[in-house]
């Protein structure tokens, strides 16, 4: 099975700091993924990367940036946190076999305050 | 523009009835769709998925219904249990490759 692993689960950060989301996937997967999930808002796609170096930015990449240097993983930055930034980030890696579309890590709950 | 909608934010359903859960969309160019089942705390789960050539598709307790026509599809759960209280998304595939999610229902089974 696909893994996908984001490497924290719950973080909390001050307004202004320079924040990274760490994601590896384990199946060498050509496309990686950047959500944010908020009640009421469901799941909004931040950026998306094809392939290591190259990224694409979503519907809503506004305070935030991505590095995909290696296959594997692919970061999430917040270049200065703002309390509106507060919320569950999901990371996605792209599974198409048997229809099964993107496998998601755990999240990471993020707190900024 | 909200291009997949979930009109109910919230379902309630007694154990071992029928869940039927709806999702719209507006964007003609999906040719896929897909539904994930979430526990807080967790990322989605995929539960199940149909291609824009077929109108239905089952997995065990799980079926998708897709009306293009209509821009409409469903997804039933037969029958209902206590583990499949969780928050579902509806989730469509097409031109960039992200996947475009609903705002997701918050499905309730009452024993």
């Amino acid at each position: 099975d696909v893994k996908v692993t984001q490497s924290s689960r719950y973080l909390v950060k001050r307004t202004g700091e320079k924040v990274f989301l760490e994601c590896v996937q384990d199946m060498d997967h050509e496309n990686m993924f950047w959500y944010r999930q908020d009640p009421g808002l469901g799941l909004r796609l931040i950026y998306f990367s094809y392939d290591v170096k190259m990224k694409e930015k979503g519907d809503i990449p506004e305070g935030y940036s991505v590095s995909r240097e290696k296959k594997e993983r692919f970061s999430l930055i917040l270049e200065s946190a703002s309390t509106n930034q507060t919320s569950m980030y999901l990371c996605a890696s792209k599974d198409i076999s048997r229809g099964r579309g993107y496998t998601f890590g755990s999240g990471t709950r993020l707190t900024v305050v | 523009d909200q291009q997949v909608k979930q009109n109910s934010p919230s379902l309630s359903v007694q154990e071992g009835r029928i869940s039927i859960l709806n999702c719209d969309y507006t964007n003609s160019m999906f040719d896929y769709f897909l539904w994930y089942k979430k526990y807080p705390a967790e990322g989605p789960t995929f539960l199940i998925s149909i291609s824009s050539i077929k109108d239905k598709n089952e997995d065990g307790r799980f079926t998708v219904f897709l009306n293009k026509s209509a821009k409409h599809l469903s997804l039933h759960i037969v029958p209902s249990q206590p583990g499949d209280s969780a928050v579902y998304f509806c989730a469509a595939r097409g031109g960039a490759d992200g996947l475009t999610f609903g705002k997701g229902t918050h499905l309730i089974i009452q024993p």
